[in-house]
């Protein structure tokens, strides 16, 4: 499975839109990008996926360039709701028993 | 649609105690995973359940650790004896099928060994 890296911290304010980088050099042909938020004392709560170019959703955009080696996530006009840490995950391909790997995530913090 | 549960919230116990964690997963999922995060370090995958079957039991710490899911519905999680390292953030996730990524996860059970 391959190994994610990501900035431990970021800090935004409300309305701003707030971009989040994550590098995964060894991922495999097979392996999706995905993006999970948590919240304190919740569960990671599922937000994107994606395999490559760019996906968007109501809550989110993921941007995976051709070469797949990273991968970022946005967030549209954050509020402070959305303080919360931020995982990027790859892997779950079909020979994958299905196991997600976390990292230490993003902390993002969003500021009034 | 009910989403992932899991029962207790919270759990203090003394060390050499007994505790079993549950996890109901959403109805229909085949797919049911335990994670942990014990203090300052990150979500750790335990084991794996297809049904009732154990896919993957790679994370599990040690045979202190007794994973169940008869039937293949909902799945216990039995610590016995804790030990204080055992203290922790317990996470159960469901997916419908390991291919798609999006597992949902419950709240998780706090476990507190003193």
């Amino acid at each position: 499975l391959a190994k994610t890296t990501q900035p431990i911290s970021m800090d935004s304010y409300e309305g701003q839109e707030v971009n989040i980088t994550c590098s995964h050099n060894n991922i495999a042909t097979n392996d999706y990008i995905t993006w999970y938020q948590q919240f304190p004392s919740q569960g990671p709560r599922f937000i994107i996926q994606g395999y490559k170019t760019k996906v968007t959703n109501e809550v989110a955009s993921l941007f995976i360039p051709a070469d797949r080696k990273s991968s970022t996530l946005s967030l549209p006009r954050v509020s402070l709701s959305d303080t919360a840490v931020y995982y990027c995950l790859v892997g779950r391909g079909s020979s994958n028993t299905g196991k997600l790997i976390f990292g230490q995530g993003t902390t993002l913090q969003v500021k009034p | 649609e009910a989403g992932v549960t899991q029962f207790p919230s919270h759990s203090v116990i003394e060390k050499g105690q007994t505790v079993t964690l549950r996890c109901d997963p959403i109805s229909g999922h085949d797919n049911l995973y335990w994670y942990r995060r014990v203090m300052g370090k990150e979500i750790k995958f335990l084991l794996h359940f297809v049904k009732e079957s154990k896919q993957d039991e790679s994370g599990m710490p040690n045979n202190r650790f007794l994973a169940e899911r008869t039937g293949g519905t909902y799945s216990t999680l039995k610590v016995q004896p804790a030990e204080l390292e055992d203290s922790g953030v317990y996470f159960c996730a469901s997916s419908r099928n390991r291919e798609n990524t999006e597992a949902f996860f419950g709240q998780g059970t706090r476990l507190t060994v003193v």
